[in-house]
């Protein structure tokens, strides 16, 4: 969803269930994604990432998937755990001469034991 | 391996006081990145160093001055601090600028009074 003032989009789940995190992203030309997490009071953490090249790529209980035809992203985290709650952005990098990652607003994502 | 370190980790300045944040990274990265964290805006780039002696404007580069003297060091300074550069201030390093993810550092909560 779109994040409205202040207040990021939210997502909440049960233990065990699956997670879906969405991102809409701005250039067409962006030609490599990365999905960070950020847990309370740190700075983000690499999840994984995907190249313009390819439309799927999974880690371990993560999977990333690539719309370029509709320049969207998603995160699909399995068998979603409590130590799975923060905050999840979503980056592009557009290639060429742009040395930097343009990142999303992030979705907080909350696992209800 | 420490990876990025920020110094210090929380400061509380008068406006119109100056200060110098400090990034290392201990893993021989080219490109360093000074973000800003803050609530509903993602983080977003003021400089960017793609290597030693360089510097570049990121996206909100105003009010901020950036040195990189040595590889592993990339300096972030406010020579006249205002209340709207409260933030979290947040180091990356990446081997390059394109297709390979940024490391972040633990960050710098700043407040301006």
């Amino acid at each position: 969803g779109e994040s409205v003032g202040l207040h990021l989009p939210t997502l909440s789940v049960q233990e065990g269930d699956n997670s879906i995190i969405n991102c809409a992203y701005s250039n067409s030309a962006s030609d490599y994604f990365i999905w960070y997490k950020q847990e309370s009071g740190k700075g983000p953490q690499f999840i994984i990432d995907i190249r313009s090249n390819m439309d799927k790529r999974q880690g371990q209980r993560v999977t990333v998937l690539l719309n370029k035809t509709v320049k969207h992203l998603s995160l699909q985290i399995a068998a979603t755990q409590p130590g799975d709650s923060a905050v999840y952005f979503c980056a592009e990098n557009s290639g060429g001469s742009n040395y930097k990652l343009t990142f999303g607003k992030g979705t907080l994502l909350t696992v209800n034991p | 391996n420490a990876g990025v370190t920020q110094t210090p980790k929380f400061r509380v300045l008068k406006t119109g006081q100056s200060m110098t944040l400090l990034c290392a990274q201990d893993m021989n990265h080219e490109y360093m990145y000074w973000y800003r964290q803050d609530p509903g805006m993602g983080l977003r780039l003021i400089h960017y160093s793609v290597g030693e002696g360089t510097t570049a404007k990121g996206e909100v580069p105003d009010g901020y001055n950036v040195s990189r003297l040595k590889k592993q060091n990339f300096l972030l300074g406010l020579e006249s601090a205002a209340p709207s550069q409260t933030s979290v201030y947040f180091c990356a390093s990446s081997y390059f600028s394109q297709g390979t993810e940024a490391f972040f550092g633990q960050g710098t909560r700043l407040t301006v009074v």
